[in-house]
């Protein structure tokens, strides 16, 4: 079983529905989550991170991490055009073993 | 502005034929890294350094040689390079906890 698995999609909705991605992980020892972005052509930016379980949000952008089920989620309200790109989920465990492993993104597409 | 920088951006070569990418970042970091995108495989590491002089291997470092020599630049050596690392490669930096990764804009690379 591979550490993190994040469906790739790619997932199309329309302008303005609710997204959902998600990602799931076998380490219980993660302590940090990240949501990352990345337009084609680009390198990939921070959304938003989490440590430990609980939800965190940033305008229309959601991060829930549910620990007891090794399962994060990203909510993505009123989704615009711009919002299409690929979206990478990653954890680590924090402190001196700070390596990044990544989920291999979710792509996704919001029409008009 | 902060930002991490490598060049080439893009970058065709031949089998065998040494070259370097360069990578600088203007935050201070410690913590910086690179790693390679190939489609369906997502990110994968390719080595990391936790501060100056000292580096380590991630998932995928053969074929590769980094050094840090100074806290702003990581370079990647590709000694003779194979069609194998014909691929998009990101550096990026953080950090100590490794949370909040900044990414450079992506060297294409393509080894014929």
């Amino acid at each position: 079983q591979k550490e993190v698995e994040q469906d790739p999609g790619p997932l199309s909705v329309p302008e303005g529905a609710i997204v959902s991605l998600n990602c799931t992980y076998s380490n219980s020892a993660f302590q940090y989550f990240m949501w990352y972005r990345q337009y084609s052509r680009k390198g990939p930016e921070l959304l938003m991170y989490t440590y430990s379980s609980g939800n965190k949000e940033d305008g229309r952008f959601t991060a829930q991490v549910d620990k007891s089920s090794k399962y994060i989620s990203l909510f993505i309200r009123d989704s615009q055009p711009s919002d299409s790109a690929t979206y990478l989920c990653a954890m680590n465990y924090g402190g001196s073993q700070g390596n990044l492993i990544f989920g291999k993104g979710t792509k996704l597409s919001v029409k008009p | 502005e902060a930002q991490v920088t490598q060049n080439p951006r893009y970058l065709i070569t031949v089998t065998g034929k040494k070259l370097t990418v360069t990578c600088s970042q203007n935050m201070n970091h410690e913590y910086m890294s690179w790693y390679r995108q190939d489609p369906g495989l997502g990110l994968r590491q390719i080595y990391y350094s936790m501060n100056v002089e000292v580096t380590d291997k991630g998932d995928v470092p053969e074929g590769y040689k980094v050094s840090r020599k100074e806290k702003r630049n990581f370079p990647l050596i590709l000694e003779s390079p194979s069609p194998n690392q014909t691929s998009l490669y990101f550096c990026a930096s953080s950090g100590a906890k490794n949370t909040e990764a900044f990414f450079g804009q992506g060297t294409r690379l393509t080894v014929v």
